[in-house]
């Protein structure tokens, strides 16, 4: 069975400093990959997807996100923090033949302190 | 255009009470995903249709839970009767199609407490 593990509940930086959120994935086969943002009261927001192709992908807002199989691993990372990114966000992944489900991991708050 | 729409925003509950969750997934959008989301989880699939078939239920509580699409356009999504456990934020979820080609988008949810 598919999972996805996120390192780390909560992550605090400062703004203007590097932000990496930590996602592994258990898969026998690579399966699609996503970042979502979640901010309060709010539904989930798509940032970035890997499915083919370039495995360093670029999403919304400056963030950007490498796949790297033999690691099982797709961080998220922003070279630079602003005070509005703080949000929940989650990684999640999709397998190639059952219909679009996404898996979640548990989710990463993201606090930036000025 | 607009986006996917969810009513009630916010429901409180009894346990043992019944309770019914609306969606409008986005117009034109074939598949439609209700997803549960407990306070610290990452959201969980509970059903998934494609135009007004069930395409994935299995982790649907179907002791309690049950939902509908019969047209093929929006959804209810019912539990009955509803247990403490059940308190968390039920998403709704729609895309064109039911692969990774195609984006999911979310509506706002909507945020059971049961008492």
């Amino acid at each position: 069975a598919q999972s996805v593990t996120q390192l780390g509940s909560h992550v605090s930086v400062s703004e203007g400093a590097l932000v990496l959120l930590r996602c592994n994935y258990s898969s026998s086969v690579p399966p699609y990959l996503f970042w979502y943002v979640q901010y309060p009261n709010q539904g989930l927001q798509l940032l970035l997807k890997y499915t083919t192709g370039a495995t360093l992908v670029k999403g919304i807002n400056g963030f950007e996100a490498e796949f790297k199989k033999s690691e099982t691993s797709f961080h998220l990372t922003k070279p630079s923090a602003h005070m509005s990114d703080a949000a929940e966000y989650f990684c999640a992944v999709q397998a190639h033949n059952q219909g679009g489900k996404l898996i979640f991991g548990q989710g990463t708050e993201l606090s930036v302190k000025p | 255009e607009a986006g996917v729409a969810q009513s009630p925003r916010y429901k409180i509950i009894e346990k043992r009470q019944s309770v019914a969750f609306w969606c409008n997934p986005i117009s034109g959008h074939a598949t439609l995903y209700w997803y549960q989301q407990i306070l610290g989880q990452g959201p969980k699939l509970l059903i998934q249709f494609q135009n007004n078939g069930v395409v994935d239920d299995s982790q649907l509580p179907k002791d309690r839970f049950s939902a509908e699409r019969l047209k093929g356009v929006d959804s209810t999504l019912k539990i009955q009767p509803a247990k403490l456990e059940d308190s968390a934020v039920y998403l709704c979820a729609s895309s064109l199609a039911g692969t990774g080609d195609y984006e999911q988008y979310f509506g706002p949810g909507t945020r059971l407490t049961v008492t």
